[in-house]
C-alpha cells in the first residue's frame, strides 16, 4: 500500500490567495484527521471525518478553513483566503476502526 | 478534557546511553496512550502503544514504554540509544469510549544523539 498520500508537498503563497491542500487516506479506511503543526502550537486537530462525514471540526480555527471528504478515496483542506499566520504543515491520517492512525508525509505551507 | 505533558522540549544522549523520554498525561477516563516518532521532514509514524493488557509495552527500533496509572505516566525508553534515533517523539492519548480515535498530542520531545 503506498499509505496516505499528501499534495502538494511544499506549497508557497501570497497573503489573500487560496490555498487547497490534498489528501488521499489508506484504501478501506473510514476514519480521516486533519492536523496542522508549529513550533508554537504543536500538533493541533483541525477536523475528523469518519464515513466521509465531518464529525468534529471544532479545532478548525475560523471560518477561513473548510475541510470536505466527496468520497473515501479524497479529502481536501482549504484556506480562503489565506495569512501568514496560516504557515504551518498540514498532516492528514487514516484509521480503519482501529488505534492507530497512519500519518501522510505532510504539506509544508508558506504564506508571505 | 484530556491533555499530555512531556517533559523537556529536547533532551541529548551519547550514543550507546539510555534514552529516556517522560511523558504524563491528564484523562478522566482509562486512556489508550501512544508514542508517535517523527523524522525531519517526514509524517509521524508509531512506536508503540498502549490500550489494555500488559503494562509494560514494546514498540519497534528497541523502544519499549510503561503505563503507570498511579502516577499517570507512559515514559519511553531505550537501553542503548543510535545515532538513528535522532528524531523528534511525540506522546499522545485516545479515550477509548469516544469511539472516535482522536489523539491528543503533547508538544514533542527531540531528542538528539551525540557520537
Amino acid at each position: 500500500d503506498a499509505g496516505v498520500i499528501q499534495s502538494p508537498r511544499h506549497e508557497v503563497t501570497e497573503m489573500g490567495q487560496e490555498v487547497t491542500l490534498r489528501c488521499k487516506p489508506i484504501s478501506g479506511h473510514n476514519s480521516l484527521f486533519w492536523y496542522r503543526q508549529t513550533m508554537m502550537r504543536g500538533l493541533e486537530l483541525l477536523i475528523y471525518f469518519n464515513n466521509n462525514v465531518p464529525i468534529d471540526d471544532s479545532g478548525m480555527p475560523e471560518d477561513r478553513f473548510s475541510a470536505k471528504m466527496p468520497n473515501a478515496s479524497f479529502s481536501t483542506l482549504k484556506i480562503q483566503p489565506s495569512e501568514p499566520r496560516d504557515s504551518a504543515v498540514y498532516f492528514c491520517a487514516s484509521t480503519a476502526d482501529s488505534t492507530e492512525q497512519f500519518f501522510g508525509p505532510g504539506t509544508r505551507l508558506t504564506v508571505l | 478534557a484530556q491533555s499530555v505533558t512531556q517533559l523537556g522540549s529536547h533532551v541529548s544522549v551519547s550514543e550507546g546511553a539510555l534514552v529516556l523520554l517522560r511523558c504524563n498525561y491528564s484523562s478522566s477516563v482509562p486512556p489508550y496512550l501512544f508514542w508517535y516518532v517523527q523524522y525531519p521532514n517526514q509524517g509521524l509514524q508509531l512506536l508503540l502503544k498502549y490500550t489494555t493488557g500488559a503494562t509494560l509495552v514494546k514498540g519497534i527500533n528497541g523502544f519499549e514504554a510503561e503505563f503507570k496509572k498511579s502516577e499517570t505516566s507512559f515514559h519511553l525508553t531505550k537501553p542503548s540509544a543510535h545515532m538513528s534515533d535522532a528524531a523528534e517523539y511525540f506522546c499522545a492519548v485516545s479515550d477509548p469510549g469516544a469511539g472516535s480515535y482522536q489523539l491528543t498530542f503533547g508538544k514533542g520531545t527531540k531528542l538528539s544523539v551525540i557520537p
